[in-house]
């Protein structure tokens, strides 16, 4: 049983398009996580949203609590942008994690 | 800065070997996390501590052991390594965000390739 569920889990993109990325919840959590990893490993947070929206450059997050649903955009895609997206559903102080969404994009 | 530092980017020790996985954090986190990520799996909870000598499984606990002896220091162990064990391991720690109630920040380790050969 998935608590988190990403999709797609791979993405091919070319230079400049608009990119969605899902993430379905059955957990109860009042906030929920988006992360990205890049190649070698590294993770950074992006964002952190209990409601609505919330941008960060070419970078928005969106999450529906009522529906147990966030999306993740990136607007005017960019090869540096490849890279591993997670979604994490906290609940407690425990995480729960999406499988990950690896996205390339090709110049 | 909140550091959680991975002692090791990459690894190669041998089945049969005890393996040491050493982590640290530099904010007096409470809550540190050992995962492993591998492809199609995405990360799975291998142990958690809620604060010095505590210890929780996670979901996949088996052939792993855990120390966290000090606050600031949380560390995996292999007994005995095996192949199916090669892996990233990530290390994080969590922390109550000010201001909030039950939002927690959350901070990752580079990561350790391990490969068991």
């Amino acid at each position: 049983k998935n608590e988190v569920e990403q999709s797609p889990q791979n993405l091919t993109a070319q230079e400049g398009e608009f990119i969605t990325i899902n993430c379905s919840y059955s957990v109860g959590i009042s906030a929920l996580h988006w992360l990205q990893q890049h190649p070698g490993g590294g993770i950074v947070s992006l964002f952190m949203l209990s409601s609505g929206k919330k941008k960060h450059g070419r970078l928005i997050a969106t999450i529906n609590i009522q529906e147990k649903h966030s999306s993740l955009h990136i607007t005017a895609s960019h090869p540096r942008d490849s890279a591993v997206y997670i979604c994490a559903a906290p609940s407690g102080n425990q995480f729960y994690f999406g499988t990950g969404t690896s996205l390339t994009v090709i110049p | 800065d909140v550091k959680v530092t991975q002692s090791s980017r990459y690894l190669v020790k041998r089945t049969g070997e005890k393996v040491f996985l050493e982590c640290v954090q530099d904010m007096d986190h409470e809550n540190m996390f050992w995962y492993r990520q591998d492809p199609g799996l995405g990360l799975r909870l291998i142990y958690f501590s809620y604060d010095v000598k505590m210890k929780e499984k996670g979901d996949i606990p088996e052939g792993y052991s855990v120390s966290r002896e000090k606050k600031e220091r949380f560390s995996l162990i292999l007994e005995s390594a095996s192949t199916n064990q090669t892996s990233m391991y990530l290390c994080a720690s969590s922390f109550p965000l000010y201001g909030t109630v039950n939002h927690y920040g959350y901070t990752f380790g580079s990561g350790t390739r391990l490969t068991v050969v």
